[in-house]
Order: structure tokens, then C-alpha cells, then sequence
């Protein structure tokens, strides 16, 4: 039972650049989430979405963009990318609970280094 | 004023030492999330509670939530217990959204 994997660990990108980091989880939880870690700032919110097909827009969406083609896989990308997005990057998943009640642990993958020059 | 606020921000201790980590919040919230985050980068989610207090192993969580304060203990810390803390509220207004605090940067000396 892998949980929820990130790929890629480590990448740069020079500026203008495009690319897309998958996630993926097998423990079929409805929710999916990409969150952003910046120095001296808590987790913030780029996308989410709670369920396959469905996607929304967090705290941090602008430059971002995600599809929830499938129930296990989360995809963000980036279309052009700015030194301002040179950031850790973190997927999570959830299970939903009772309607109206969404209060579930979270689960995280390792993160995803990202420079862009 | 933050949304969510730790104390401390660092916090060196002997091991062996009992370890206080407190988290505060200004809005009202439906959960509650402690998470640790180990020098490696990965985040575990430790706790999630929405009243009371819970615990495993060596940790406790408890939370007043008319104070709107929660409480990280650990108990006996050991260096393995060097890692960064991170509190984390859900609001009651039903969104997705949870609103993390910066963290608790806890270094346990052997």
C-alpha cells in the first residue's frame, strides 16, 4: 500500500518553461488537494478536488492548473513557469466523512522540490 | 493577525524533557489537525481532534475550544522527536479549506 505518491522529488525549470507533477493515491479517497510550502509561511492551498471529474480553486490558484481525470491520480500543472513558484510542493488525500462533515485525517506525499531560474 | 498561531517557533530540549506546543486560532473551527513534518520534508498527520483531548504513544492533543487553544504534548521526548510541528484548523463554514500555522521547529538534544 504505497499511499500517496508524488513524482517527480526534485525538479528546475528556467523561467517560461511548462510542466506537470502527478500525484497519486490508492487508498480511494474522494478528496485531493495540492498544497504549496514556502520559508516562514504555512501550507497554502493551490487546488482541490472532491471527487473524480470535479475541480476547485484554493487560496494560491493564479498559474496553476489541475484535472481529476481519474479517482487516483491529481495532476498540477504549471503553463509558464515564474520564479515565484519556486516553492516545495505537496499533494494530500482524504476520505470523505458524514455529509456536511468533512473532517478527516490527511494524508501527504513527500513533496516536490521545485526551482524555476 | 494570522488565522492560526504557534508557540514557540523553536523549541530546544533535553531529552527526556516534557514538551509543550501550543496552537491558537480566531476563527471558529469544525476540526483541528496536528501534523509533523521530519527534516526528510514528508508530513504524517499525528492528530485530529475537534474536542477533548486524545493520544498515541507518547503524544497528547487536547483542545478548548472556547478558549480556541490546542495543545501538542510530548511526553519522555526522545531525539527522534526532532521535527517541525504543524497545526492546522478547519473552519465551521463548511469549505474545504484549512488554514495551516507555520509550524513549531522542536529539537530534541541527546
Amino acid at each position: 500500500n504505497a499511499g500517496v505518491t508524488q513524482t517527480p522529488k526534485f525538479r528546475v525549470l528556467k523561467t517560461g518553461q511548462s510542466m506537470t507533477l502527478l500525484c497519486a493515491q490508492d487508498m480511494n479517497h474522494e478528496y485531493m488537494y495540492w498544497y504549496r510550502q514556502d520559508p516562514g509561511m504555512g501550507l497554502r492551498l493551490i487546488h482541490y478536488s472532491v471527487g473524480e471529474g470535479t475541480t476547485a480553486k484554493g487560496e494560491v490558484p493564479d498559474g496553476y492548473n489541475v484535472s481529476r481525470l481519474k479517482k487516483q491520480n491529481f495532476l498540477l500543472g504549471l503553463e509558464s513557469a515564474a520564479p515565484s513558484q519556486t516553492s516545495v510542493y505537496f499533494c494530500a488525500s482524504s476520505y470523505t466523512g458524514p455529509p456536511g462533515r468533512h473532517n478527516s485525517p490527511l494524508h501527504f506525499g513527500n513533496g516536490t522540490r521545485l526551482t524555476v531560474t | 493577525k494570522n488565522e492560526v498561531e504557534q508557540s514557540p517557533q523553536n523549541l530546544t530540549a533535553q531529552e527526556g524533557e516534557f514538551i509543550t506546543i501550543n496552537c491558537s486560532y480566531s476563527v471558529g473551527i469544525s476540526a483541528l489537525h496536528w501534523l509533523q513534518q521530519h527534516p526528510g520534508g514528508g508530513i504524517v498527520s499525528l492528530f485530529m481532534l475537534s474536542s477533548g483531548k486524545k493520544k498515541h504513544g507518547r503524544l497528547i492533543a487536547t483542545i478548548n475550544i472556547q478558549e480556541k487553544h490546542s495543545s501538542l504534548h510530548i511526553t519522555a521526548s526522545h531525539p527522534r522527536d526532532s521535527a517541525v510541528y504543524i497545526c492546522a484548523v478547519r473552519s465551521n463554514f463548511g469549505n474545504e479549506k484549512l488554514t495551516f500555522g507555520t509550524g513549531t521547529r522542536l529539537t530534541i538534544i541527546p
